[in-house]
């Protein structure tokens, strides 16, 4: 079974620390994705890796950085953490390729930013 | 820009009855594929079902089924025989590529519960 996993469940940080999300996945995948999800929104991309040390933007990328330094680990760092950042966010992989391949999904972190 | 509307914020179905839950897209790719993921009040997202752009039958997956209708950019998922653990938030998903890699779009979600 794959399986991804993410640091915390939930997270309690003040206006203006770092904060660091980490993501592990354990099936070898190429991509992984890191999502934030608000009532109303959906789910919007933040930034994505398709290879070790290689990301790209996504939709909403303003305020986050990411580091991917092992294939199996992808990091969210929130550089100086506000309450608009306050919000649930959502690690996932996949194999490269064909559009069929889902992404798995985990847990996810309930961030609270007060 | 790829965009995925799901219309109904909410829906309540009694059980063992069907149920269809809307979503329409909009993209000018050829090639996309479209993915319903649930989402119980756990928070884990679980995929459901998978239909390709190309594929000339609808998808089915046990008691989940995609109503694919291309020229209407539509992609329905409907649920049979509606059970408890049915309720949850529901998400459609369009997945397109991008030069290094695919990329998921959501829509904003609809909240299904089963009533007994």
């Amino acid at each position: 079974d794959v399986k991804v996993t993410q640091s915390s469940r939930y997270l309690v940080k003040r206006t203006g620390e770092k904060v660091f999300l980490e993501c592990v996945q354990d099936m070898d995948h190429e991509n992984m994705f890191w999502y934030r999800q608000d009532p109303g929104l959906g789910l919007r991309l933040i930034y994505f890796s398709y290879d070790v040390k290689m990301k790209e933007k996504g939709d909403i990328p303003e305020g986050y950085s990411v580091s991917r330094e092992k294939k199996e680990r992808f990091s969210l760092i929130l550089e100086s953490a506000s309450t608009n950042q306050t919000s649930m966010y959502l690690c996932a992989s996949s194999w490269r390729g064909d559009l069929e391949y889902e992404q798995y999904f985990g847990p996810g972190t309930r961030l609270t930013v007060t | 820009a790829q965009k995925i509307t799901q219309t109904q914020p909410g829906m309540f179905v009694q059980e063992k009855e069907a149920v269809t839950l809307d979503c329409t897209y909009d993209t000018s790719d050829q090639s996309y594929g479209l993915f319903w993921y649930k989402q119980p009040s756990s928070g884990e997202m679980i995929f459901l079902i998978y239909q390709g752009s190309y594929d000339e039958q609808n998808a089915t997956e046990g008691r989940y089924s995609l109503n694919f209708q291309k020229a209407r950019k539509s992609a329905n998922l409907v649920i049979s025989a509606s059970q408890l653990g049915d309720s949850a938030m529901y998400f459609c998903a369009m997945i397109t590529r991008l030069e290094y890699g695919n990329k998921l779009v959501f829509g904003a979600g609809t909240i299904l519960r089963v009533k007994s």
